[in-house]
C-alpha cells in the first residue's frame, strides 16, 4: 500500500481537460512539495513537474500542478493521444525519513 | 547531453547476486546524488534510497537494508546496486535517477532506461 494515494486510472477524449489527485498526508505532502513523473508505456518514468508547479524544461504548459493542504493535483489540459501514459506523485515523508511515491494512476485518452 | 546509461538486463537464480551499473554522463557526478527505485512488473515505484556521491554514504529506505548494496566508483562516474540472496519476489526493473531536488524536497532527472532483473529457478 503505497503512502499516497491516486486513483488507478483516468480517462478523458482529445482536447478535454483531465486532472489527477494525489493524496497524502501531514507528514509529506502537508508540509513538503510535491514531484509528478510520467511513464509512457515501456519506458522508463520522466520528470513531469518538481516543487509542486514547475515545469521542466520541454513540458507543454498544457500541464500545470498544485498541492493545497494534504491533496495535490496534476491537470492535463488539451488532452492529446501521446498524453496516455501512467503518472505518478511523489514526495518527502518525514515520518518514512524518505521519498514516497503514489500508486499510479494509469491515463487513457479515448 | 545529461543521461544516466545501466547496464542490461540480467537472469539469475534464486540465491544468487546480481550488480547493475548506471553510467553518468554530461555533468559533475559528485554535484548530485544518485537514487534507486525498483518497480515489479505491473507495479508502481518504490523508493529504494540513495547515496551520496561526496561522500559515498549510502541511505537504504525500510525494506531495503540488508541485501541491498549502493556504492561508487567516482573515478568512471557510475554508480553501483548490488542485492544478494535474490528471491523471485526481487524479480523487477531497477532505476538509478539523478537527484536534482533539495534536502528532503528531492526530485528526480535524469532517470536511466531500467535494468530488469529476473529471478526464476
Amino acid at each position: 500500500q503505497s503512502a499516497l494515494s491516486q486513483p488507478p486510472s483516468a480517462s478523458g477524449t482529445p482536447g478535454q481537460r483531465v486532472t489527477i489527485s494525489c493524496s497524502g498526508t501531514i507528514s509529506n505532502i502537508g508540509t513538503k512539495t510535491v514531484n509528478w513523473y510520467q511513464q509512457l508505456p515501456g519506458t522508463a518514468p520522466k520528470l513531469l513537474m518538481y516543487s509542486d508547479n514547475e515545469r521542466p524544461s520541454g513540458v507543454p504548459d498544457r500541464f500545470s500542478g498544485s498541492r493545497f493542504g494534504t491533496s495535490a493535483s496534476l491537470a492535463i489540459s488539451g488532452l492529446q493521444s501521446e498524453d496516455e501514459a501512467d503518472y505518478y506523485c511523489s514526495a518527502w515523508d518525514d515520518s518514512l525519513n524518505g521519498v514516497v511515491f503514489g500508486g499510479g494512476t494509469k491515463l487513457t485518452v479515448l | 547531453q545529461v543521461q544516466l546509461v545501466q547496464s542490461g538486463s540480467e537472469l539469475k537464480k534464486p540465491g544468487a547476486s546480481v550488480k547493475i551499473s548506471c553510467k553518468a554522463s554530461g555533468y559533475i557526478f559528485t554535484g548530485y546524488s544518485v537514487n534507486w527505485v525498483r518497480q515489479a512488473p505491473g507495479q508502481g515505484l518504490e523508493w529504494m534510497g540513495w547515496i551520496s556521491t561526496n561522500t559515498g554514504i549510502p541511505i537504504y529506505a525500510q525494506g531495503f537494508t540488508g541485501r541491498f548494496v549502493f556504492s561508487l566508483d567516482t573515478s568512471v562516474t557510475t554508480a553501483y546496486l548490488q542485492i544478494s540472496s535474490l528471491d523471485v519476489e526481487d524479480t523487477a526493473v531497477y532505476y538509478c535517477m539523478r537527484d536534482r531536488g533539495r534536502v528532503k524536497e528531492n526530485w528526480f532527472d535524469p532517470w536511466g532506461q531500467g535494468t530488469l532483473v529476473i529471478v526464476s529457478s
